[in-house]
């Protein structure tokens, strides 16, 4: 199963809110998860179950979405929030795939 | 705290072997299915293999199947990934990965999503 993200950069101000996009090649039901990397720093796990928030991640990210498209909202952009965002789908596995990833920037 | 801690990176000539190692720490290790994921330079992550908790069931990218090999000792709190025939494309930082586990009873679920990572150790193939 192809992950694709949508956009590859996106520029938002402090404050501000971002949404981001994964589109899988062909339905992975909920089974989607999105992930964080901060540079130099490994990825760390936001959200799986599409909608679930994984331990101590804060209440501004939310993520939603079935089927081939998802969404991760993040409201109230924190300095900390910048960094790139990973899906990855675990309907079919192996192998469990992710997508190109999107940078989150500051504008 | 969970820790994962990589060890056994380095530089490689093509055709070359190594065994990563991934110490584990602050959680029941034989209870965990582990994964091993890598990330070449400005890529996104690669899932490459994964391992149930009693090593019954053992999974591998088709891009390193029949040259790489996971194996884990539970005793020592470890998972190892042994790489043969590496190739430049192998190049990369190399993930020991928790999965997202449940554990009922005696039983462990595998949640297939990534919990704890390490920092990662560097595997640089190049001749």
């Amino acid at each position: 199963i192809v992950m694709t993200q949508s956009p590859a950069t996106l520029s938002v101000s402090p404050g501000e809110s971002a949404t981001l996009s994964c589109r899988a090649s062909q339905s992975v039901s909920s089974n989607l998860a999105w992930y964080q990397q901060r540079p130099g720093q490994a990825p760390r796990l936001l959200i799986f179950g599409a909608s679930i928030r994984a331990t101590g991640v804060p209440l501004r990210f939310g993520g939603s979405g079935s089927g081939t498209e998802f969404t991760l909202t993040i409201s109230s952009l924190q300095s900390e929030d910048f960094a790139v965002y990973y899906c990855q789908q675990y309907n079919n596995w192996p192998p469990y795939t992710f997508g190109q990833g999107t940078k989150l920037e500051i504008k | 705290e969970v820790q994962l801690v990589e060890s056994g990176g380095g530089l490689v000539k093509p055709g070359g072997s190594l065994r990563l190692s991934c110490a584990a720490s602050g959680f029941t290790f034989s209870r965990y299915t582990m994964h091993w994921v890598r990330q070449a330079p400005g890529r996104e992550p690669e899932w490459i293999s994964s391992i149930r908790s009693g090593s019954s069931y053992i999974y591998y990218a088709d891009s390193v199947k029949g040259r790489f090999t996971i194996s884990r000792d539970n005793a020592k709190n470890s998972l190892f990934l042994q790489m043969h025939s590496l190739r430049a494309e192998d190049t990369a930082l190399y993930y020991c990965a928790r999965d997202r586990t449940t554990l009922i009873g005696d039983n462990d679920f595998s949640g297939h999503v990534f919990d704890f990572w390490g920092q990662g150790t560097r595997v640089v193939v190049s001749s």
